[in-house]
This record gives C-alpha cells, sequence and structure tokens, in this order.
C-alpha cells in the first residue's frame, strides 16, 4: 500500500521567500507528525497532529513556522520569510494512533536549502 | 522490517537509581539515535552515536555503540520521576527513513 509521501522532494529558494512543504499521510492514520533533521544531526520534533484535537506545537522553532491539517488528513508545512539555518531535511510521518507513536511511518522528507 | 530492538521492554525502578536500556539493530549503520517519547508528546530527540564512535555522554546519558555486536546501551544516570517515558533507538535505512525499535518503557518511581 502506499506509505507516507512528501512534496516537493527538494526544494531551493531564496532567503527572505516563503516556502509550503506538503505531506499526505498514509490513509486511516489520524496520528502526524513534522521533524527537521538539519545535517548530521538527529531529529528535531516540529509539530503533531492528532485527530481533532489541537495540534502540538511546542517544537516550532519560531513563529516563521506553522502548520495546518486539512480533512484529517494532508498536512502543510509553512516556513515564511525562511532564513538559512532553515536549510535541512523536513520530515513527516503518521501513525495510527498516538498512543502507536512508536509505529511511525516516514515519508521521503522534503530537502529545503536556503540560499 | 524493524532495525532498532530495544531490551527490556518495560523497565520499572526507583528514583535516583540507575536505568540501563539495550538497543541492537541488524544492518549496517552510520549512526544510531536515541529518543525519547513522554506521554503526549512527540519523539524528543536525545542523543546520536556515530559508527566510529563507542561511547558518548550527555548530562546524566551515556549511550555506548560496539558495532561488532550491533548494539547499543543507553543508560540513565541518578533517575528522576520526571525520566518516565517511552526510549527509542533508531537507525538511519533508505537514506533519511528513521526505523524505531518498539521501545523500552521506563517508569521511574519516586
Amino acid at each position: 500500500g502506499a506509505g507516507v509521501s512528501q512534496s516537493p522532494s527538494n526544494k531551493v529558494t531564496e532567503k527572505g521567500k516563503d516556502v509550503e512543504l506538503r505531506c499526505d499521510p498514509i490513509s486511516g492514520h489520524t496520528a502526524l507528525y513534522w521533524y527537521r533533521q538539519s545535517l548530521g544531526q538527529g531529529l528535531e520534533f516540529l509539530i503533531y497532529f492528532q485527530g481533532n484535537s489541537a495540534p502540538d506545537k511546542s517544537g516550532l522553532p519560531s513563529d516563521r513556522f506553522s502548520a495546518e491539517r486539512t480533512g484529517g488528513s494532508v498536512s502543510t508545512l509553512t516556513i515564511q520569510r525562511t532564513q538559512q539555518e532553515d536549510s535541512a531535511v523536513y520530515l513527516c510521518a503518521s501513525s495510527l494512533n498516538h498512543d502507536r507513536a512508536n509505529e511511525q511511518f516516514f515519508g521521503p522528507g522534503t530537502r529545503l536549502t536556503v540560499l | 522490517s524493524q532495525q532498532g530492538e530495544e531490551d527490556p521492554q518495560a523497565l520499572s525502578i526507583q528514583e535516583g537509581e540507575n536505568a540501563t536500556m539495550n538497543c541492537s539493530y541488524k544492518t549496517s549503520i552510520n549512526n544510531l539515535q536515541w529518543y525519547r517519547q513522554n506521554s503526549g508528546r512527540g519523539l524528543v530527540h536525545l542523543i546520536l552515536i556515530r559508527s566510529n564512535e563507542r561511547e558518548k555522554h550527555s548530562g546524566r546519558l551515556r549511550v555506548t555503540l560496539d558495532t561488532s555486536k550491533k548494539s547499543s546501551s543507553l543508560l540513565i544516570t541518578a533517575s528522576r520521576a520526571a525520566d518516565t517515558a517511552s526510549y527509542f533507538c533508531a537507525t538511519v535505512e533508505y537514506g533519511n527513513k528513521l526505523v524505531f525499535g518498539a521501545g523500552t518503557i521506563l517508569r521511574v518511581k519516586s
């Protein structure tokens, strides 16, 4: 079956521009996570959505970052006024529900490069 | 298939004691990572150890890596009630895809 998909796979942008990253979770998965992985670093949790509950935004590094999840499925991570330090791989993951978060299925990621 | 596998599955200790969790994996790795998940929270990255490192420290955490045995251990010293969480090791597979083990549930009793 289809796994988690993300688009674009690569994004190069100029400093100060806005970018939108998309995540399509596995159908039926109610929990969706966004992570960021900078070069040589471990995953940095950004935000997660669980069903219709308010998202946990505690990992967002600044107010330039926001995310939404429409209809409980597709999610978009938006970075406004991008900075060079935003360059990283942005990973999305989904799980059946948050109680089984260890069984996270990750997308291939979006590699963001801010020039 | 699952790459990292932790044991024990669950661990219950008293505050102040040390907690040791182990992880085994199957394939060659570039690095191995440990994560913590508090109830109702996302995964939090704890520490990364590279394949050419044997031991790494971060605060009360000590991680060892034995590539010949394809195993790693996470030691938490002087545990606190706030350390109660699930702990996962993860290895990188197929590029940036992280493969997590089933995790160890640690409960620290005060």
